[in-house]
């Protein structure tokens, strides 16, 4: 069975400082791993995703997620927090059910603060 | 190509009223998920449809049900509103083959009154 664990419900950085949202994984095969943005009132936007390929991937607005198959973990981070990364972020697991499809579990999200 | 169209966006019901949402995916896409978002509970999984067949459920109770048409769009149905079914209901759209990613509507914000 899998599982995604969000560790911190709520995360709050200063501008210009590292983000660090962390998530951990349970699975039972090779999986697929995805980190999701949501801003306020607004859908979720994929950030990235690693399928396994290169185990650091990048994503879109600078931000980048290292697997780590030892430690069952896939976190998230950012070098430099802005403003405008303040929003809620899902991390997701997906691992397949046979016949080249996919089942998903998502985290329970983690809020981002970002103090001026 | 057009993302995925959620109707209506705001919805403003009375208790005991019934609701029907709609939903129609990407293009070529067979996946359909729903998703109830509230400040309390977050974001939990309702139901997924996969080529008109519901293939997982979440932990909701009867009043909530869906279904899929052969084009892909879906439709999810609550009966019986209660107060605490105001949420964004989300849905989700994918190829749902290995390793690729879902995309998602704009939501539907449902206020029970």
């Amino acid at each position: 069975a899998q599982s995604v664990t969000q560790l911190d419900s709520h995360v709050s950085v200063s501008e210009g400082t590292p983000v660090l949202l962390r998530c951990n994984y349970s699975s039972s095969y090779s999986p697929s791993l995805f980190w999701y943005v949501q801003h306020p009132n607004k859908g979720l936007q994929l950030l990235l995703k690693y399928t396994s390929a290169a185990t650091l991937v990048k994503g879109i607005n600078g931000f980048e997620a290292e697997f780590k198959k030892s430690e069952t973990s896939f976190h998230l981070t950012k070098p430099s927090a802005h403003m405008s990364d303040a929003a809620e972020y899902f991390c997701v697991v997906s691992e397949g059910v046979g016949g080249g499809y996919q089942k998903v579990t998502f985290g329970t999200g983690t809020k981002l603060q970002v103090i001026p | 190509k057009a993302g995925v169209t959620q109707t209506p966006r705001y919805l403003i019901k009375t208790r005991g009223q019934q609701v029907t949402l709609s939903c129609s995916p990407i293009s070529g896409h067979r996946s359909v998920s729903w998703y109830q978002q509230t400040p309390g509970q977050g974001l939990q999984f309702l139901f997924e449809y996969f080529s008109e067949t519901q293939r997982n459920k979440g932990n909701f109770p009867g009043r909530f049900s869906g279904r899929q048409f052969s084009n892909s769009r879906s439709e999810m149905n609550v009966s019986t509103l209660e107060l605490g079914d105001s949420a964004l209901y989300l849905c989700a759209s994918s190829l749902s083959r290995e390793g690729t990613e879902a995309f998602f509507g704009q939501g539907t914000r449902l206020t029970v009154v």
